[in-house]
């Protein structure tokens, strides 16, 4: 069946610009986590989705970033006036239901690269 | 503070010779310990995990890792690299919090295996 999508696969931004980024997890897939690479680096964890709430949101790094998830499915993040330190590559990735103890593993999608200039 | 930690950077091997790739955790409770590998433009791919039972378990394309509860690790390992093993890696642990379950990545360590 089909993996993650995310789009657009990159996303080229004057600085202040809002934009969109769209996650597609696998089909039936409950659990949603948003991650942002800077160039080389390790992930940075934003946000997590149970469904289409969010119990985590400890990892957005600023009001500026949003996210929601409608119908447990497709999910958005927001980033209002982009700075040029939100350059990065924005990772999705979902892991099937879990209930209780978690020893899902997570499915990645190939990104969206985000610059802005 | 519970956290991972991938103590080098980059880790050079020549072909051929065994690998290893090192992690360390420090988190409340039990773990759930995970590699991933990012080859070059292309997504994050999960390698193995481990949730229970036997310390060594085995993944995909011949690694394996060794959970070691005394010393906190889970090193990565791999008896005889190959050019195309030369990617990203990253140590994980699953944690709960009062959110649920959240993942934690390591800083990511790049393997480069020479020819």
């Amino acid at each position: 069946g089909a993996g993650v999508s995310q789009s657009p696969s990159n996303k080229v931004t004057e600085k202040g610009k809002d934009v969109e980024l769209r996650c597609d997890p696998i089909s039936g897939h409950t659990a949603l986590y948003w991650y942002r690479q800077s160039l080389g680096q390790g992930l940075e964890f934003l946000i997590y989705f149970q469904g289409n709430s969010a119990p985590d949101k400890s990892g957005l790094p600023s009001d500026r970033f949003s996210a929601e998830r409608t119908g447990g499915s497709v999910s958005t993040l927001t980033i209002q006036r982009t700075q040029q330190e939100d350059s990065a590559v924005y990772l999705c990735a979902s892991s099937t239901p879990t209930s209780g103890e978690d020893g899902n593993e997570q499915f990645f999608g190939p990104g969206t690269r985000l610059t802005v200039l | 503070a519970q956290s991972v930690a991938q103590p080098e950077d980059q880790v050079n091997v020549a072909e051929g010779n065994p690998l290893t790739v090192k992690c360390t955790y420090s988190v409340s409770g039990n773990p759930y310990l995970f590699w991933y590998v990012q080859y070059p433009n292309r997504g994050l791919q999960f390698l193995l995990k481990y949730i229970t039972g036997d310390n060594l378990v085995k993944g995909s394309y011949g690694f394996e890792a060794e959970f070691n509860k005394s010393q906190t690790s889970f090193h990565l390992k791999k008896p005889s690299a190959l050019v195309s093993d030369s990617a990203l890696y990253f140590c994980a642990v699953r944690v709960l919090n009062t959110g649920g379950f959240k993942t934690i990545f390591g800083a990511g360590t790049r393997l480069f295996v020479k020819a």
